[in-house]
């Protein structure tokens, strides 16, 4: 699968195999995450997310890691389809319910 | 989750003039919020419209510029005012649930 140690704008991926999106962080006392994709001229779609207080939560063919040594949060899509093609942004919780977004990573799904 | 209608979905106007967007959500909820993601950028927070007092802004975004209105606990508008080039967006609200926060559809902004 592909994988990234840093986080890098785009990342292009076979079909079936596995993707791994990279976030920094910047904030050590956010408690909540969140990961979210969004589609072309669409606003972003939820997918997963994860409190402080884990380091590790799966749901439906995605995995979020969070290690909060170094202030990075990971996001696997197991067996990566055509209709995960997206850009795919984390957020961090501030506080207040306010979010802070990463820079936003583009996956593209090669047939 | 709360299911939030955004609109106008897209609109082109021209500078100097002022477009107000509206975000109907579903249920009531305390918290709504107004996001710009500029082109092929991330997402901004501009303000938290809380119902019965004064938005309050981000550092960069003023009220003159984005005024807004929280009527009530399921509705808001957010008005782009004196509009430039660079005010040419996505313009998104959100609000904030128990798990994850639900975006609108969003409004894409052309000022020309």
């Amino acid at each position: 699968g592909e994988s990234v140690g840093l986080h890098l704008p785009t990342l292009s991926v076979q079909e079936g195999d596995n993707s791994i999106i990279n976030c920094a962080y910047s904030n050590s006392a956010s408690d909540y995450f969140i990961w979210y994709k969004q589609e072309s001229g669409k606003g972003p779609q939820f997918i997963i997310d994860i409190r402080s207080n884990m380091d590790k939560r799966q749901g439906q063919r995605v995995t979020v890691l969070l290690n909060k040594t170094v202030k990075h949060l990971s996001l696997q899509i197991a067996a990566t389809q055509p209709g995960d093609s997206a850009v795919y942004f984390c957020a961090e919780n501030r506080g207040d319910y306010k979010l802070s977004f990463g820079a936003g990573t583009t996956v593209t799904v090669r047939a | 989750s709360a299911v939030i209608s955004q609109k106008p979905s897209r609109d082109i106007c021209q500078r100097g003039t002022s477009l107000t967007i509206q975000c109907q959500v579903d249920s009531q909820v305390t918290m709504m919020f107004w996001y710009r993601q500029q082109p092929g950028q991330s997402l901004t927070l501009i303000a938290t419209a809380n119902q019965g007092s004064e938005a309050t802004y981000e550092s960069g975004f003023v009220i003159d510029k984005f005024p807004i209105s929280r009527p009530n606990l399921t509705f808001s508008t957010l008005t782009v005012s004196n509009m430039s080039p660079e005010d040419s967006s996505i313009y998104l609200c959100s609000v904030g649930v128990q798990e994850g926060y639900t975006f609108g559809s969003g409004t894409r902004l052309t000022v020309v």
